[in-house]
């Protein structure tokens, strides 16, 4: 079956600009989770939704960025007023089950090929 | 916090030669360990995992025993191929913060012919 799928693959903004990334999850994929990679580091952590409920955001980093996932499938992350340092690749994850509970089996994160966002 | 130390790329080896990238982690609690994989142009992509100590985990000829000893949880493979090309991340799951993943910073191999 199909992965999870992004767009733009590319995306080019001015600074201040607001753009929107889009991700959608594999079908019937309860959590989904956002992050960041800058150029060579590895992916960080933005936020995470279970169904429609966004359970942990705390790794947003600014009041500019904002996700959501208002049907518990696709999810879209907005940056408002882009800035330079927003310049990363961004890279949407789901998983089948709730993504919680040590004693469960793990539930693997399946990623998307990433948004590379460039801010001029 | 929670980090994962790897290796500093990147690692350029010949065929059929034995590979090892060095991947050591501080988390609390009893953290599950992951490497995940990236090919040019594709997502990331689960490789192999180890959720408690002395747990081998292995795929498509690749190795990483999870040694909480030395907090470490190196990728090893014994003849490499021109198609394992690709960027190579170690990342832990702590029991913290049990759905977040914490990546190290990537780890390029590159295989000649």
């Amino acid at each position: 079956g199909a992965g999870v799928s992004q767009s733009p693959r590319y995306k080019v903004a001015k600074r201040g600009q607001d753009v929107a990334l889009r991700c959608d999850p594999i079908s019937g994929h309860v959590s989904l989770f956002w992050y960041q990679q800058a150029l060579g580091q590895g992916p960080e952590f933005l936020t995470y939704f279970q169904n429609e409920a966004q359970l942990d955001k705390s790794g947003l980093p600014s009041d500019r960025f904002f996700a959501e996932r208002p049907e518990g499938s696709v999810s879209t992350l907005k940056i408002q007023r882009t800035q330079q340092e927003d310049s990363a690749v961004y890279l949407c994850a789901s998983t089948l089950g709730g993504g919680q509970g040590i004693f469960r089996s793990y539930n693997e994160q399946f990623f998307g090929p990433g948004t590379r966002l460039t801010v001029l | 916090g929670d980090s994962v130390t790897q290796m500093e790329g990147p690692v350029t080896l010949s065929e059929e030669a034995f590979l090892t990238i060095n991947c050591t982690y501080t988390a609390t609690g009893y953290p599950s360990l992951f490497w995940y994989v990236q090919y040019p142009g594709e997502g990331l992509q689960l490789l192999l995992k180890a959720t408690k100590a002395d747990d081998k985990g292995s795929n498509k000829g690749f190795e990483a025993t999870y040694r909480k000893e030395t907090t470490s949880f190196h990728l090893e493979k014994g003849s490499v191929q021109v198609s394992d090309s690709a960027v190579y991340f170690c990342a832990l799951r702590s029991g913290g913060s049990n759905y977040k993943l914490t990546f190290g910073k990537g780890t390029l191999l590159t295989v000649n012919p």
